[in-house]
């Protein structure tokens, strides 16, 4: 079946950096675009980068364009988020998910999320 | 940024009929998903591209679209349905994917 299994969160100091991944299995995944998305309390869900299934494209929402990085390694079915400049308002789970077929298509598959802590 | 705009909550009592409602400029011209979102757990996929069911949502969930809102139909609501339940649409201008504001659902 479908896993998506995230991994990297942890607490971090504001200015400092992280890695996320997310190791993906019972798919091709090579064949899908996949994302990051966050979820806050306050804040609910919120996107936060995308992927196209070769890598060739990628999105970012604005607040984190020149701060965060997205990557995968078709080799490895492993998705990244390289989160760089942290600020507290980046605390949240975040949770990486497939597209379903395309952009329009809504996300089908989630993983439980890695949760990640800014803080002094 | 584009956004989208739900009502922050409803209430239904259980058998009962309830709608929310997802407006955004031009929402026309996107597909609209929807998502369920319970405490604890991972998102889930109920509708996309206005009216589609993936497997194994139930028929109760349905959605609907006119003008520039999407609309999510839960009929004969039960206890399992209350959660948050976000709309989301791909702005091809910006080339973001967009969440609403999400919508907590309780069922009295």
């Amino acid at each position: 079946q479908v896993q998506l299994v995230e991994s990297g969160g942890g607490v971090v100091q504001p200015g400092r950096s992280l890695r996320l991944s997310c190791s993906a299995s019972g798919f091709t995944f090579s064949s899908y675009g996949v994302h990051w998305v966050r979820q806050t309390p306050g804040k609910g869900l919120e996107w936060v980068a995308g992927i196209s299934y070769d890598g060739g494209e990628r999105y970012y929402e604005d607040s984190v364009k020149g701060r965060f990085t997205i990557s995968r390694d078709n080799s490895k079915n492993t998705l990244f988020l390289q989160m760089n400049t942290l600020s507290i308002e980046d605390t949240a789970v975040y949770h990486c998910a497939k597209d379903q077929v395309d952009l329009t298509w809504g996300l089908d598959y989630w993983g439980q999320g890695t949760l990640v802590t800014v803080s002094s | 940024s584009y956004e989208l705009t739900q009502p922050p909550s409803v209430s239904v009592p259980p058998g009962q009929t309830v709608s929310i409602t997802c407006s955004g400029d031009k929402l026309g011209e996107k597909y609209v998903s929807w998502y369920q979102h319970k405490p604890g757990q991972s998102p889930v996929l109920v509708i996309y591209q206005h009216n589609k069911r993936p497997s194994g949502i139930p028929e109760r969930l349905s959605g609907s679209f006119s003008g520039n809102t999407a609309t999510l139909t839960i009929s004969v609501t039960q206890a399992i349905d209350e959660a948050d339940y976000y709309c989301q649409a791909w702005d091809s201008r910006t080339a973001q994917y967009v969440f609403g504001t999400g919508t907590k659902v309780t069922v009295l």
